[in-house]
């Protein structure tokens, strides 16, 4: 199993509502990560999880609020956003922390409102 | 220094030629190199990887050349097909870091 799996694909909210974005891998892999990517643009690091510990922040509004309840999960809190956080927001996995391929997901189509 | 730069941005090529994505960076402490794959409404994909100790790698249709002294390193698909129409990012990084720079992507359409 090589899937790291992402819901809801599709998400829309208004800038009061609070929703989270998921994410889950089976592949044993110990490093899980968030990206957003903007239309025809790279996807952009926002936070590393390394053995479910944040490892890196990168200096992310605090609107977005990351959680690795356990080594296969990892979860983004979404809360208080404006509509220039719309975007595709892409977990991905890897082996180790900066160690070997990274899996993503298809990712979750965000749009607020 | 951080900085990955790719170029073309969009590229054109006719079924069966040779689709050629240039990269360069700056921090010579890069030493892993991967190239991304990514159709619409997909993740991102790995196609291949280098590392700096080695100058070339060949996976079926797919090349990357990689020249350490220039800071640049090149993906070349060969005979391309309509199915190769996608995205493509090149990217670095620090082993161990978990930090993945990505160039800016190349919009790759294979004309049949």
């Amino acid at each position: 199993d090589t899937e790291v799996t992402q819901t809801p694909k599709h998400l829309v909210m208004g800038m009061t509502n609070k929703k989270s974005l998921k994410c889950e891998q089976h592949m044993g892999h110990r490093a899980m990560y968030w990206y957003k990517q903007k239309a025809k643009k790279p996807p952009e690091l926002m936070f590393v999880y390394s053995y479910e510990k944040l490892s890196i922040n990168e200096s992310v509004p605090s609107r977005f609020s990351p959680e690795c309840p356990n080594s296969s999960l990892l979860n983004l809190h979404l809360h208080a956003l404006q509509p220039e956080d719309s975007a595709l927001y892409l977990c991905a996995s890897s082996q180790e922390r900066g160690l070997g391929e990274l899996f993503f997901g298809e990712g979750s189509r965000l749009t607020v409102l | 220094q951080q900085q990955v730069k790719q170029s073309p941005q969009s590229l054109i090529v006719q079924k069966g030629g040779i689709s050629i994505i240039n990269c360069a960076y700056e921090n010579t402490a890069f030493d892993y190199f991967p190239w991304y794959q990514q159709f619409p409404g997909k993740g991102p994909a790995l196609l291949i990887a280098i590392r700096p100790d080695v100058s070339e790698k060949k996976e079926g249709r797919f090349t990357i050349s990689f020249n350490k002294s220039a800071k640049q390193f090149s993906l070349h698909i060969m005979d391309s097909q309509p199915g190769d129409s996608a995205t493509y990012f090149c990217a670095a990084s620090i082993s161990n870091t978990g930090k993945l720079i990505f160039g800016q992507g190349t919009t790759l359409q294979v004309k049949p």
